[in-house]
């Protein structure tokens, strides 16, 4: 099983609706998850973080995390074409001892129809 | 405030050839990461820096060097470039590697022929 994984999709949803990005990951002690955006061409960046069970919301973002089931989720709503773009999902797996090393996934393709 | 900064944005290599892609942050991060971004692979670790003086390999080491010349400068080198290097290249640092984000340099495109 790799360290982390996310749907490859593409997922493609129209203009308005709520997108929801999914990840799961192997690492049982892993603390920190990160999600990223990434537009074609460009550098990623990071728009969320979480670190306890729950839900986390920034705006039109949503992360929810759920440590028991080793899953963490970034939903968003009221979804523009401006958002079209990959998402990573990144979490801090531990590499031996104390050492983690940022993980990321192969990434979900996201396609905002206007 | 320039974040991570790489150098070069562009490079085209013969096989064979060596080069240095340099990195520097400016957020007084302790540790910095070298990825490689391949299509379809998403980002793949290819070595990092806990913190000063320290250097381990991730995922995909094999035919890259590091050095982290100080707190500020994380450098990958490839002592004899072959095709499959062809990639674009991420240079990030964080300020720690356990549990904060990660910021991103704006990549190396960098192509072997």
């Amino acid at each position: 099983q790799k360290e982390v994984e996310q749907n490859s999709g593409p997922l493609s949803v129209p203009e308005g609706a709520i997108a929801s990005l999914n990840c799961t990951y192997s690492d049982r002690v892993s603390q920190s998850f990160f999600w990223y955006r990434q537009y074609s061409g460009k550098s990623p960046e990071l728009i969320m973080s979480i670190y306890s069970n729950g839900d986390k919301e920034d705006g039109r973002f949503t992360a929810q995390l759920n440590k028991a089931s080793q899953y963490v989720s970034l939903l968003i709503r009221d979804s523009q074409p401006s958002d079209s773009a990959t998402y990573l999902c990144a979490v801090n797996v531990n590499s031996g001892g104390s050492n983690y090393k940022l993980t990321f996934g192969k990434g979900t393709l996201l396609t905002v129809n206007p | 405030n320039a974040g991570v900064t790489q150098t070069p944005k562009f490079q085209v290599l013969k096989t064979g050839q060596s080069m240095t892609l340099q990195c520097a942050q400016d957020m007084n991060h302790n540790s910095m990461y070298w990825y490689r971004q391949d299509p379809g692979m998403g980002l793949r670790l290819i070595y990092y820096s806990a913190s000063e003086g320290t250097t381990d390999k991730g995922e995909v080491p094999n035919g890259y060097n590091v050095s982290r010349l100080n707190k500020r400068e994380f450098s990958l080198r490839l002592e004899s470039a072959a095709p499959s290097q062809t990639s674009v290249y991420f240079c990030a640092s964080s300020e720690d590697f356990r549990d904060t984000e990660a910021f991103f340099g704006q990549g190396t495109r960098l192509t072997v022929v």
